[in-house]
């Protein structure tokens, strides 16, 4: 069964900085993985996902992702946050046998102060 | 173009009352169906997903059922509430495949009192 951690439950972080939130997967095949939004009191929107090929994932808004294979993790990157980035955000994966579920993390809560 | 309606969008209710939320979706069809739960610090947890009419699966052992009486309406029911199901529930489609996007309808927040 595939799990996901996202270690960082909470991130402040100054308008214009960068941020890097975190997020590793244990799983014993191979996976698809994915970010979500998810703006206060709405649902989900999708920042980017990583099926094959470039490790590098570019997503909306500005956001990037990695895939690392040997480190199990799929971090999301952005070098310049904006006020408007202050949201939820949620490292997913899904087994590449049975994409039919898709296991969420604990989500992190990216605060952008001015 | 596809939409997702998930209603009501927020709801109190006693302990030991029935409770019943529906979720549709609009302008595709053989769609799968998800409902998920979000509590506090516990992230989003699958409870049930549908690939087509009648055929549901549960992930949870749990005080909620769900239902598909039609192709594109998802129904998320209880017997009688309990204290701790109360969270933010969202329910999701995706065309067949959820490695290639799932959308979210705007949640219900229900609060079991």
């Amino acid at each position: 069964a595939q799990s996901v951690t996202q270690l960082d439950s909470q991130v402040p972080v100054f308008e214009e900085a960068p941020v890097e939130l975190r997020c590793n997967y244990s799983s014993s095949v191979s996976v698809y993985l994915f970010w979500y939004v998810q703006y206060p009191n709405q649902g989900l929107q999708l920042l980017l996902k990583y099926l094959s090929g470039s490790t590098l994932v570019k997503g909306i808004n500005g956001f990037e992702a990695e895939f690392n294979k040997s480190q199990t993790s799929f971090h999301l990157r952005k070098p310049s946050v904006h006020i408007s980035d202050t949201a939820e955000y949620f490292c997913a994966v899904s087994d590449r046998r049975n994409t039919d579920k898709l296991i969420f993390g604990t989500g992190t809560r990216l605060q952008v102060f001015p | 173009s596809q939409t997702i309606h998930q209603w009501p969008a927020t709801l109190v209710q006693p302990v030991g009352s029935p409770l019943s939320l529906e979720c549709t979706v609009e302008g595709t069809s053989n769609p799968n169906l998800y409902w998920y739960r979000q509590a506090a610090g516990r992230g989003l947890q699958l409870l049930f997903y549908s690939v087509g009419i009648g055929q549901i699966s549960s992930e949870v052992p749990q005080n909620l059922s769900a239902s598909r009486p039609q192709d594109r309406q998802f129904i998320l029911s209880s017997k009688k509430l309990l204290l701790s199901d109360s969270g933010f529930y969202l329910c999701a489609w995706s065309e067949g495949p959820m490695n290639t996007e799932a959308f979210f309808g705007q949640g219900t927040r229900l609060t079991v009192v």
